[in-house]
């Protein structure tokens, strides 16, 4: 098993670009989550889904949108980027209880 | 919402016991995580709790738990050099199983 893995690993984009980071896991988990890490701080969860074609808001959702249209992946959009989403993000997995992460992508915006 | 609390830094000697303690707000948490990132990695889950439980032990690694207090623990026995990263706190539990981190304590360990 490939566990949880993300493309990118790395990008860099201009303000007002938008651009989808894709998650996938091979685990046929239930739940999925997006999440950002910010220099010094713990995680914080943007949106996460329980199930194949359903989204919920996190703690930090503005300026996201996600998509959970195949069990295996997940999808996180940012629509017209902004320097404030310069971060480094985080995908997990979970079968009901323990989030399994992924290796993460590092986004930064101009 | 939950408020997780962790101590920034913390530095031992290669063979000495490490404790990282946190406290967290939310007293309806089912699980209590420990995750341990090295630099540029992702997190590696380490060990959890169930809110039922006062202690975990996993060869090297004693988790406590006081509910009462809302307290969490990890022990490392026998720190390494190899055991230097961040570590992080995070309850979950309800729908969803959401987690709240803390902040995340770096260990450094000295040889």
């Amino acid at each position: 098993n490939a566990g949880v893995t993300q493309t990118p690993k790395f990008r860099v984009l201009k303000t007002g670009q938008s651009m989808t980071l894709l998650c996938a896991q091979d685990m046929n988990h239930e739940y999925m989550y997006w999440y950002r890490q910010d220099p010094g701080m713990g995680l914080r969860l943007i949106h996460y889904s329980v199930g194949e074609g359903t989204t919920a808001k996190g703690e930090v959702p503005d300026g996201y949108n996600v998509s959970r249209l195949k069990k295996q992946n997940f999808l996180l959009g940012l629509e017209s980027a902004a320097p404030s989403q310069t971060s480094v993000y985080f995908c997990a997995s979970s079968p009901s209880d323990t989030q399994y992460f992924g290796p993460g992508t590092r986004l930064t915006v101009l | 919402g939950e408020d997780v609390e962790q101590s920034l830094f913390l530095s031992v000697r290669e063979g000495d016991s490490s404790v990282i303690n946190c406290t967290y707000t939310d007293s309806s948490s089912t699980y209590l995580y420990w995750y341990k990132q090295e630099p540029g990695a992702g997190l590696q889950l380490l060990t959890y709790i169930f809110s039922n439980m006062d202690m975990k032990q996993d060869q090297r690694l004693t988790v406590l738990l006081n509910k009462k207090d809302k307290h969490l623990s990890l022990r490392i026995a026998d720190t390494q050099t190899g055991d230097s990263a961040i570590y992080f706190c995070a309850p979950g539990g309800g729908a969803g199983n959401m987690l709240t981190f803390g902040g995340g304590t770096r260990l450094m360990v000295k040889p």
